[in-house]
């Protein structure tokens, strides 16, 4: 059974596009996260959730919006596609917030804008 | 803030040969310290971790010391093998007591493994 799981794999769409990335955890964490990881790999926190309330809030554009229904999903819907937010999108997930939390991460979403 | 060195790769090196990818990083406090791999196509998995000085941190025989007087927790193996062809991140958390702590990561260090 896979511990995070992210849908689509991979995602390729039109600029100006309106496209959202699932995530879910079956490890009972309760802190959730989106990272960013672009072609150099160069991996960067967007945000973060911790029982379905936002914690982490990075600098981020506001067509960024993450939602967690509950404590398992964290999903990302992304308004007005542009060529930059061609990356890789990770979700990942944690017990708790403390600094010893080690974060598992899911398999990755490819999105490309064209 | 805190932030996390590493060299830049691509490291290339030979089945059965040595390895050391250099991470120091900077940070208030005591931090915790991880190696994360990202094997081709994958998630980022957790390879080792300390979480205070002088701890060693070793799986799958890889090992990382946490020295706090030179800031670093450089990733050493005696003997790589093809299949660790990854990318390997330097990563930190926290230091300060309480609230949320957030994952500092390194850029990267891709290392390929030649037969």
């Amino acid at each position: 059974d896979t511990a995070v799981s992210q849908t689509p794999k991979y995602l390729v769409t039109q600029m100006g596009n309106d496209k959202s990335i699932k995530c879910e955890q079956n490890l009972g964490h309760d802190t959730m996260y989106w990272y960013k990881q672009d072609s150099k790999k160069f991996l960067k926190i967007m945000f973060s959730y911790n029982n379905k309330e936002l914690i982490i809030n990075e600098t981020v554009p506001n067509r960024f919006s993450p939602k967690s229904p509950d404590k398992a999903h964290l999903n990302l819907h992304i308004n007005s596609l542009e060529l930059g937010d061609s990356a890789v999108y990770f979700c990942a997930s944690s017990h708790g917030t403390g600094g010893r939390n080690i974060q598992y991460f899911g398999a990755g979403t490819r999105l490309s804008v064209l | 803030g805190n932030s996390v060195t590493q060299m830049e790769g691509p490291v290339t090196l030979s089945e059965e040969a040595f390895l050391t990818i250099n991470c120091t990083y900077t940070a208030t406090g005591y931090p915790s310290l991880f190696w994360y791999v990202q094997y081709p196509g994958e998630g980022l998995q957790l390879l080792l971790k300390a979480t205070k000085a002088d701890d060693k941190g070793s799986n799958k025989g890889f090992e990382a010391t946490y020295r706090k007087e030179t800031t670093s927790f450089h990733l050493e193996k005696g003997s790589v093998q093809v299949s660790d062809s990854a990318v390997y991140f330097c990563a930190l958390i926290g230091g300060n007591s309480g609230g949320y702590q957030k994952v500092t990561f390194g850029i990267g260090t891709k290392l390929q493994v030649i037969p």
